[in-house]
């Protein structure tokens, strides 16, 4: 049974500084890895997708990485902003047609 | 439309009724999901609609938890003799569906539960 984890459950940091997230799954057998992030109150948005045989994608100051073999993604984001306050979902996907299943989340609070 | 769309944006019922939660996805996704998210907690997947197949219905929690899709568009998310644990978020997702396609799924807004 596939299950997802996200360390820290929390993160504050500084503006300004650079940080990984963390989410690791017990199955390497996935089809693809998503991450999301969610606003206090509202829905999931999406960040960036990852296929099983990519390493990694970029968005601006966000940057994921994948690597199957040992269960590992992380999100790096760059000069962080209290703008990026938020908490961010790992999810992986084990088939086309199969459900994500999700990590419980890290919320994340850059103070000014 | 451009995004998902869920209605009600919140519910207040009281308990023992039954409560009905829509959901409009992305035109052209074939792929719907359904997901409960309790107050402070992670998501917790309850359905998903793939086309024409049978839908995949091993999150239910239990048999006062239905759903159903008219063909590839709205879905309608039931809960029957609703009990105050129900209470929470409940987020429909969407994705295009397929071999070819890159499985991404786009969130709506949701739907805000409470059983007093």
């Amino acid at each position: 049974k596939q299950e997802v984890t996200q360390i820290p459950a929390a993160l504050s940091v500084p503006e300004g500084e650079n940080l990984v997230l963390n989410c690791s799954f017990t199955d390497s057998a996935i089809y693809n890895l998503q991450w999301f992030r969610q606003d206090p109150g509202k829905g999931l948005t999406s960040l960036l997708l990852i296929q099983s045989s990519q390493r990694e994608q970029t968005s601006g100051r966000l940057n994921a990485s994948l690597d199957k073999s040992s269960g590992r993604s992380t999100l790096y984001i760059a000069a962080s902003q209290p703008g990026d306050s938020a908490t961010y979902l790992c999810a992986v996907r084990t088939s086309n047609t199969g459900k994500l299943i999700f990590g419980q989340g890290t919320t994340l609070q850059v103070k000014p | 439309g451009a995004g998902v769309s869920q209605s009600p944006s919140n519910k207040v019922t009281e308990k023992g009724k039954d409560v009905e939660l829509r959901c409009d996805p992305i035109s052209g996704h074939t792929a719907l999901y359904w997901y409960r998210q309790r107050l402070g907690q992670g998501l917790e997947f309850l359905i998903y609609f793939q086309g024409n197949s049978a839908p995949d219905k091993s999150g239910l929690p239990s048999d006062r938890f239905s759903a159903e899709r008219t063909g590839e568009s709205v879905s309608t998310l039931t809960i029957q003799r609703t009990q105050q644990e129900d209470s929470a978020v409940y987020l429909c997702a969407s994705s295009k569906g397929g071999q070819t396609n890159t499985g991404e799924l786009f969130f709506g807004e949701g739907s805000r539960l409470t059983v007093l």
